[in-house]
C-alpha cells in the first residue's frame, strides 16, 4: 500500500479555503486517490476521489500533482460543519481503504 | 434506501463474553468491511468480504470471525471479549470498483469490562 503523510493539523477561518496537502509518493500507477472525512462521532464520509485529473463535486476540489505524488484537496469556503478529521487514501486494486492519522481541520467563527 | 446498518449503537460487555455485531446494506454493494477505532486512532481493518460467501482477513483480524451468507449482511463475531477489544466499530460497503466510493455505518461503540 502506497503511505502517506499528511499535516497532523490545520485551522481555518469561516468563509475562507482551505488547502488540504497529501504526499503519496510511493502511489502505483493504477491507484485511486480517495479523500474521506470524519465528522466528531460518526463514520467516515466519502469526499472526493480522482485518477489522474483535477476534480470537482458539491463538497471539494482534488488538485493531483502531475507526478500523482502529492494532491490537495480543497475546500472553497469552510463552514462550522467542514470541522473534521480529513484523511488521503490511495486505494489499490484490492479495495481496501487504509487510514493513516490524517488532517484534523478546526473552523473558527 | 437506508444505506449501511448497524446494530447495536452502543453495547457494553464482560470479559469473555461473545456478541455479534450486525451489519446489513440495502445497496447491493459487494464489497463489506469491518474497520475498529480506538480513541484518537484512524480505523484500523478487522475482515472484508469481495462478495457473498468469500471473506478474508484485514490488518487486525485476530478474536474477530465474521461470515457472508448473504450479499445484504455481513455480521461480526466477538469469541471472547477482551478489554482490548474496547473500540468503536465501523462497517463499510461499496461497489467492487476502485472508483467509486464506500459507505460506512454510523459505528457500534462496544466498552468491554
Amino acid at each position: 500500500d502506497a503511505k502517506t503523510t499528511q499535516p497532523n493539523s490545520m485551522e481555518s477561518n469561516e468563509e475562507e479555503p482551505v488547502h488540504l496537502p497529501c504526499n503519496h509518493s510511493t502511489i502505483s500507477g493504477t491507484d485511486y486517490i480517495h479523500w474521506y472525512r470524519q465528522l466528531p462521532s460518526q463514520g467516515p464520509e466519502y469526499v472526493i476521489h480522482g485518477l489522474t485529473s483535477n476534480v470537482n463535486n458539491r463538497m471539494a476540489s482534488l488538485a493531483i500533482a502531475e507526478d500523482r505524488k502529492s494532491s490537495t484537496l480543497i475546500l472553497h469556503r469552510a463552514t462550522l460543519r467542514d470541522a473534521a478529521v480529513y484523511y488521503c487514501i490511495p486505494l489499490s486494486n484490492d479495495y481496501k481503504l487504509s487510514f493513516g492519522a490524517g488532517t484534523t481541520v478546526t473552523v473558527r467563527a | 434506501n437506508a444505506g449501511v446498518t448497524q446494530t447495536p449503537k452502543f453495547q457494553v460487555l464482560k470479559t469473555g463474553q461473545s456478541m455479534t455485531l450486525q451489519c446489513a446494506q440495502d445497496m447491493n454493494h459487494e464489497y463489506m468491511s469491518w474497520y475498529r477505532q480506538d480513541p484518537g486512532m484512524g480505523l484500523r481493518l478487522i475482515h472484508y468480504s469481495v462478495g457473498a460467501g468469500i471473506t478474508d482477513q484485514g490488518e487486525v483480524p485476530n478474536g474477530y470471525n465474521v461470515s457472508r451468507s448473504t450479499t445484504e449482511d455481513f455480521p461480526l463475531r466477538l469469541l471472547s471479549a477482551a478489554p482490548s477489544q474496547t473500540s468503536v466499530y465501523f462497517c463499510a460497503s461499496s461497489y467492487s470498483v476502485r472508483g467509486l466510493e464506500a459507505f460506512f455505518g454510523q459505528g457500534t461503540r462496544l466498552t468491554v469490562v
